[in-house]
């Protein structure tokens, strides 16, 4: 599966959108980009995922450019509870093991 | 959401003993499981795919015969520390896949931290 890169630590002001990019200059045409985050001391939570197309459902848009080599997670209005680390991965279909390979994630930092 | 869930959610055992993780999909059928260690502050680590009626596969460096699984129904999974050392003190969590579409889906339990004296 293609590798990740994401900014290790973001901050954001509660209330605002948080924007975390994500590159991914290796995929292939048949990986889809998840997201994922991970509450401290907690088992990680899925957000949302996309092939090509954005995607938006009620926790947070993805936006995957057009050449699909990186992509942004958009958190509209982000709040308090959503302070964790948020992990970007990208996964074939034809993943025989089927195994998701976290890297280091974003650890965003939502300050009041 | 799909909902995985592990039980117990913290255990503290005393060094030479085994210890038993549950871990349910609790509102879907999963074939396949997953099983991860986190230290702190590190990223989530796999440590062996399991497949619903067959043996797990387990990453490199994983030992078999002391994190035995077993995965005897299509929505549970155990992970067994054996002869558990204090080196074996980890947050250990499962995943669950679910199909949909043309992708699928791996759903997390809330991890067990496991001590050892």
């Amino acid at each position: 599966d293609a590798k990740t890169t994401q900014p290790t630590s973001m901050d954001c002001a509660e209330g605002r959108a948080a924007n975390l990019p994500c590159n991914h200059s290796t995929i292939s045409g048949n990986e889809y980009v998840y997201w994922y985050r991970q509450i401290h001391s907690q088992g990680p939570q899925y957000i949302i995922h996309g092939l090509k197309n954005n995607e938006t459902n009620e926790m947070a848009s993805l936006i995957i450019t057009e050449d699909r080599k990186s992509s942004t997670l958009i958190l509209p209005h982000a709040t308090l509870r959503d302070t964790a680390v948020y992990y970007c991965i990208v996964r074939a279909t034809n993943n025989a093991g089927n195994m998701l390979t976290f890297g280091g994630g974003t650890r965003l930092m939502v300050k009041p | 959401g799909a909902v995985v869930s592990q039980h117990p959610s913290r255990v503290i055992c005393k060094s030479g003993t085994s210890v038993k993780i549950e871990c349910r999909s609790l509102d879907f059928q999963a074939t396949t499981m997953f099983w991860y260690r986190q230290f702190p502050k590190k990223s989530l680590m796999l440590m062996a795919t399991s497949n619903e009626g067959s043996k797990a596969t387990y990453e490199q460096g994983v030992e078999k015969d002391k994190f035995l699984i077993n995965h005897a129904s299509l929505t549970l999974s155990t992970l067994t520390v054996t002869s558990a050392h204090p080196e074996d003190s980890s947050f250990y969590i499962c995943s669950a896949r679910a199909a949909s579409g043309g992708a699928d889906t791996q759903y997390f339990g809330p991890g067990t931290r496991l001590t050892v004296l």
